[in-house]
């Protein structure tokens, strides 16, 4: 049974405009989310996360926003670039000393020019 | 800059061969992790070691075994490698710190298995 759960598994948006990746959760003892962006043939790297004490956090261009009564957690890009196309993973830690993440499905997001 | 490197970009093995992927991490982690990934199924974790000689079954162990003899290297094997391992193998590392593990991965090891 799936605790991490990205029901879209592709998106397509124009250069410019916002992207918005959801990702929805069951266990509420999750004390992180974190996103990771994966290009084909290449290991997925670390984007942005969040503790589960806030309800948004900001890099540049990167945004995630945590929605705890919801159990939902999204990522917003704005503005979207070509560059952005990439796998989209949704993670999150168990509360406490766990090493492991849960891993999302991913979505697949499709920049257009 | 925490560097995880895996020994192959690329692989192509036969049927019934024994297949070792080595991974090696220069941040001196605690955890490391062997995941793989296949379309439309995420990342599913094999194996993962949180110290020297340590190690934890995931979620699909089947037909893997892993080796964990220093810090920073974290071998799996495919003992006779079958066709249905066909697949992209990563593995992560990861210090956990305030409650708190951000994993770092290597490039990926794309695996064909004939």
């Amino acid at each position: 049974d799936q605790q991490v759960k990205q029901n879209s598994p592709s998106l397509s948006v124009q250069e410019g405009r916002i992207s918005i990746l959801n990702c929805d959760y069951t266990n509420s003892m999750f004390d992180y989310f974190l996103w990771y962006k994966k290009y084909p043939a290449e290991g997925p790297t670390f984007l942005i996360s969040i503790s589960s004490i806030k309800d948004k956090n900001e890099d540049g261009r990167f945004t995630v926003f945590l929605n705890k009564s919801a159990k939902h957690l999204s990522l917003h890009i704005v503005p979207s670039q070509p560059g952005d196309s990439a796998v989209y993973f949704c993670a999150a830690k168990g509360a406490g000393n766990n090493r492991k993440l849960i891993w999302g499905l991913g979505t697949s997001l499709a920049v257009n020019p | 800059d925490v560097k995880v490197t895996q020994s192959s970009r690329y692989l192509v093995k036969r049927t019934g061969e024994k297949v070792f992927l080595e991974c090696v991490q220069d941040m001196d982690h605690e955890n490391m992790f062997w995941y793989r990934q296949d379309p439309g199924l995420g990342l599913r974790l094999i194996y993962f070691s949180y110290d020297v000689k340590m190690k934890e079954k995931g979620d699909i162990p089947e037909g893997y075994s892993v080796s964990r003899e220093k810090k920073e290297r974290f071998s799996l094997i495919l003992e006779s490698a079958s066709t249905n391992q066909t697949s992209m193998y990563l593995c992560a590392s990861s210090l956990l710190r305030g409650g708190y593990n951000e994993q770092f991965f290597g490039p990926g090891t794309r695996l064909t298995v004939l």
